[in-house]
Order: structure tokens, then sequence, then C-alpha cells
């Protein structure tokens, strides 16, 4: 299986500041990783697919970039409503794999 | 506006088999693959499984001997059989579409919490 691992696993930050998260996948997966934002309660929310195509609906805020095994997600000014749990999703093989989240709270 | 909303009983006997139902709305389930995922606090956000509209399906192989996932009787419905339940399988469990072209969920179902209790 790939194992998928983020960085950091909780970031402190305050509405406006940019927000940057790291997912890192075992071995090589092309561009093949989704991000999914999770609200308390709530179903995960696809952002990005592709490492970085923006899903529709989706605001420009965020956005996904791909170096090697290493993805990011950048959020560029963070907004109330981006107070979430963030996961990476590999897409290159079965079976599917989640990284473990990485929670953005309030500085 | 494709909406997914998963059925069934929340709790469930250790032992005994888990069966959830995934009603898809406002869109047809043909064309498209549909997969299971849960959610525990141990263990984050574990895969399943799929099917697909033909139904081949694709299992978890660290589940792949207890998990059937099937088409519903009602055409746009599918479904979760988990066999031999145990304490670890309490989670809450989603029911998605799976693009396979990007490989990733776009449509996701509320999750029902399943607890695995006697």
């Amino acid at each position: 299986d790939i194992q998928m691992t983020q960085s950091p696993s909780s970031v402190s930050a305050s509405v406006g500041d940019r927000v940057t998260i790291t997912c890192r996948a075992s071995q090589g997966i092309r561009g093949w990783l989704a991000w999914y934002q999770q609200k308390p309660g709530k179903a995960p929310k696809l952002l990005i697919y592709s490492a970085s195509s923006l899903q529709s609906g989706v605001p420009s805020r965020f956005s996904g970039s791909a170096s090697g095994t290493d993805f990011t997600l950048t959020i560029s000014s963070l907004q109330p409503e981006d107070f979430a749990t963030y996961y990476c999703q590999q897409a290159h093989s079965f079976p599917l794999t989640f990284g473990p989240g990485t929670k953005v709270d309030v500085k | 506006q494709v909406q997914l909303q998963e059925s069934g009983p929340g709790l469930v006997k250790p032992s005994e088999t888990l069966s959830l139902t995934c009603t898809v709305s406002g869109g047809s389930i043909s064309s498209y693959y549909w997969s299971w995922i849960r959610q525990s606090p141990g263990k984050g956000l574990e895969w399943i499984g799929y099917i697909y509209y033909s139904g081949s399906t694709n299992y978890s192989p660290s589940l792949k001997t207890r998990v059937t996932i099937s088409l519903g009787t009602s055409k746009n419905q599918f479904s979760l059989s988990l066999s031999s339940v145990t304490a670890a399988d309490t989670a809450v469990y989603y029911c998605a579409r799976h693009s396979q072209r990007t490989g990733d969920f776009d449509y996701w179902g509320q999750g029902t919490l399943v607890t695995v209790s006697s």
C-alpha cells in the first residue's frame, strides 16, 4: 500500500494568514493526488484533484502543487470558514489511501 | 446536483454483519464508480471498496475477506455488507462517488455512525 504522511499535524493561524500543508507519498504517484476539507460532523469536501486542479465552486485562495513525491496545499489568505481539517488522498493505485489529516485552528 | 444518503442500523452486535445502503439522487448511478469509505478515530479515513454500475468491484485487501459491495434492488442504490464485525469496525461510514478519470471522491453522503457493541 502507498503510505501518505502529512505535516504539520496541526497548525494555528489567523484570518488572512497564508497556510501551507504538505503531504508526502511513500512512492511515486505522479499527479494522482486529491485534497479534501472536513469540518466537524460533516463529510470531506473535495478541494483539489490531480494535484493542482481546483474543483468547481472552490475558492481560488486554495491551490495545490507537486514536486516529486511531495504535494502542497496552500490557502493564500485564510478565511473564517477555512478552519477545518485537511486530508490528502492518493489516487495512483489501489487500495486508495488517505493522509492522517492536518487540523487548521484559530491562533 | 448529485446527492448520496446512507441508511442502515446504527448498532451492530459483535460477530454479526453490518449492512448499509446508499441511495443516489439527482443523477444516475450509470457510468460511475461508487465507493464506501469509513472514518474512525483510530484509523482516520479508510477506503473500503468500490462498485461500478456494471457490477464489477474492487476491495481493500485489508477488508476483502469480509466485504461485499453490491448494486441495490432499486436502480440508484448500492450496498455495503461487512461480516464478522468487531469493535474495531465502529466508525462513520460514508458512500461517495469515485471519479475513475481522476481517482478522487467528488460527491459524498453525510455519513452514518455504526457502533459495534453487544
